[in-house]
């Protein structure tokens, strides 16, 4: 069963332009909310992350936008650059004691000069 | 410091054979998790180990196990192998085993079966 439904599955921006994903979630459970950069033949990497009693967070470029009541989280990236091009995914964790992620279906973003 | 290494990096194999993939966490972390990443896809959680002892599994069947060893290492085998187990598999190392602790991922093995 998905718990976390990402959109949109791919994105095109030019070149100094926003780019937003979004995502939502089903379990209340979860009480904690990474997003994750994967470049091709590599792992995923920690972006930023975010915990549901804050509603923004910014570091650099990127923002989570986070909306506890309706269970929906977005990521910013402002002043897009080609070097951002890769596939993005939300996650969500709840602290049931160990770390299983569950991820969305990622957003592959292309940033065209 | 060095990442999350896995070995190998890619790997084939045939329908029924068994495998065994391997991991070392960064220097100083004590958790280690596995995950299953089929293409277009993100990674499902596999299982997660912390100090030798398996601390969480996800939806998988019980061809699929894991173990850790005492410098933080890790194994993942799968027997009985099926064409739907081609995936990337990776792991994911961090300090401790809580949830808000951050995870860093290994670039994986890809795991093709014939």
């Amino acid at each position: 069963q998905q718990q976390v439904k990402q959109s949109p599955q791919s994105l095109i921006v030019q070149k100094g332009g926003i780019s937003i994903i979004n995502c939502a979630y089903e379990n209340t459970a979860f009480d904690y909310f990474p997003w994750y950069q994967q470049f091709p033949g590599k792992g995923p990497a920690l972006l930023i992350a975010i915990r549901p009693d804050v509603s923004e967070k910014k570091e650099g470029r990127f923002t989570i936008s986070f909306n506890k009541s309706a269970k929906q989280f977005s990521l910013h990236i402002m002043d897009s650059q080609p070097g951002d091009s890769a596939t993005y995914f939300c996650a969500a964790l709840n602290s049931g004691g160990y770390q299983k992620v569950t991820f969305g279906t990622g957003t592959k973003l292309q940033v065209i000069p | 410091d060095a990442g999350v290494t896995q070995s190998p990096t890619h790997l084939i194999k045939t329908r029924g054979q068994q495998v065994t993939l391997r991991c070392s966490p960064i220097s100083g972390h004590k958790s280690v998790s596995w995950y299953q990443q089929v293409l277009g896809q993100g990674p499902q959680f596999i299982f997660q180990y912390y100090e030798k002892e398996e601390r969480g599994r996800g939806n998988f069947p019980d061809r699929f196990s894991a173990r850790q060893f005492p410098n933080y290492s890790s194994e993942l085998n799968v027997n009985a192998l099926l064409l739907g187990d081609s995936a990337l598999y990776l792991c994911a190392s961090s300090r401790t085993r809580m949830s808000n602790q951050p995870q860093h991922f290994g670039d994986g093995t890809r795991l093709s079966i014939l």
